[in-house]
Formats: structure tokens, sequence, C-alpha cells
């Protein structure tokens, strides 16, 4: 299964609405998920199947989608979140990783 | 909330050997299937693994066939990945994490172990 994420980077300023989408060779049902890696750090989980936000992640993080396509959406960007996310699918191994979006501040 | 501790890492000349080591803080790691990914310097993460709780379901990415083996001991809390006939291209930060959920995603993850391959 290949997944293509977009976009590579993105630039953006405090408060704006952001939306990154993954897209996926076949049906994924629920087997998505989103991470958010700061520099030095390990990934941290965002959101599980598709749509499910971890414990302690801002309400402000949302997943959706359905079949191939799925977006991570944050809806007004704090400065804490300028970082670099990815998806990933479990559907059947090999799982895989998109490419990333690295967020940065305009 | 269990945590994950890797080591093993190091600076390795090319066509040597290693492993690296995940331990887990809970012994009920014992009924955690687990995750090898890593990340080469600037570059975004590659899943390279996965075993499940007693070891009888292993899966491997294509890159990693045939020079990675993922094994446990259950006991010791540990998980393992030994790397074969490393390459320049091996180098990287390897992070361990815990497959979670009806739906197999990677949380928590370890801090990581860093492996550079070089003469």
């Amino acid at each position: 299964i290949q997944i293509t994420q977009s976009p590579s980077s993105l630039s953006a300023s405090v408060g704006d609405r952001v939306t990154i989408t993954c897209r996926a060779s076949q049906g994924l049902g629920k087997y998505l998920h989103w991470y958010q890696q700061r520099p030095g750090s390990a990934p941290k989980l965002l959101i599980y199947a598709v749509s499910n936000l971890q414990v302690g992640v801002p309400s402000r993080f949302s997943g959706s989608g359905s079949g191939t396509a799925f977006t991570l959406t944050i809806s007004s960007l704090q400065p804490e979140d300028f970082a670099t996310y990815y998806c990933q699918h479990s559907y059947s191994a090999p799982y895989s990783f998109g490419q990333g979006t690295k967020l940065e501040i305009k | 909330e269990v945590q994950l501790v890797e080591s093993g890492g190091g600076l390795v000349q090319p066509g040597g050997s290693l492993r690296l080591t995940c331990t887990a803080s809970e012994a009920i790691f014992s009924t955690y299937n687990m995750n090898w990914v890593r990340q080469a310097p600037g570059k975004g993460l590659e899943w390279l693994s996965y075993i499940n709780s007693d070891s009888t379901t292993i899966y491997y990415a294509d890159s990693v066939k045939g020079r990675f083996t993922i094994s446990r001991d259950n006991a010791k809390r540990s998980l393992y990945l030994e790397i074969n006939d490393l390459r320049a291209g091996d180098t990287a930060m390897y992070y361990c994490a815990r497959d979670t959920g009806f739906h197999n995603w990677c949380d928590p993850w370890g801090q990581g172990t860093l492996v550079t391959v070089s003469s």
C-alpha cells in the first residue's frame, strides 16, 4: 500500500487553519493514524483510527476521511504546533508512513 | 503508562552487525505487540518491523528483509532488532513503539537510539 502525503511543507501563521492530506493506493478503513514530531524528539501520537483524538491532545486537532483520502486539520495554529506531521497506515504489513509535512511559521 | 527505552546504538563500521534493545518498564510487556521504526538524519519515518506478543507473527519492510531480525524476551521485558551487514544507509535513529489498539497505532514510543555506520 502506497501512502502519499501532501504538502511536504507548509508555511502558516498563528491562528491559521491548516489541512494536511494523506492518500492511499487502496482503502484503509480505520487503519490510518497521525503523529507529530518536534525537532530532537520522538514522534507522538495525535489521532488514531482516522478521527480519534489521543488523550491529552488539544481539541484544535481533528482527523477525518474515509476510503483512500484522509485529512488532519488544525483549526487555529498555536506556536507549539510548528512541527512535522506524519500519517501512517496499519491496514496490512508492511505498514508505512507518509513522507511528512513540515509546518513552519510564516 | 509503559515507558520504553532503547539502547545498543553507536558507531559501527560498514559490514558490521549490531543488536538494538528496547526495554519496557512494565512486566505486562509480555502482552504487547511491538514495532521498530527508524529515521535517517533529516528524513522521514520508516517502519521496519513488527512482532506480536508471543513471537508467532513477524513482519518486515521489504527494504530490510533478510538483514534485520526482530525478536523479544518477555521474561526480560525486552525487544530486540539485530542488524547485519550494516550500510551507510542504515545510519538513523531507531525507535521502538508499542502496537496499540484494534487498529494497530504506535503508542507510546521510546526516545530512540542512534546508529551511525561509518569507517
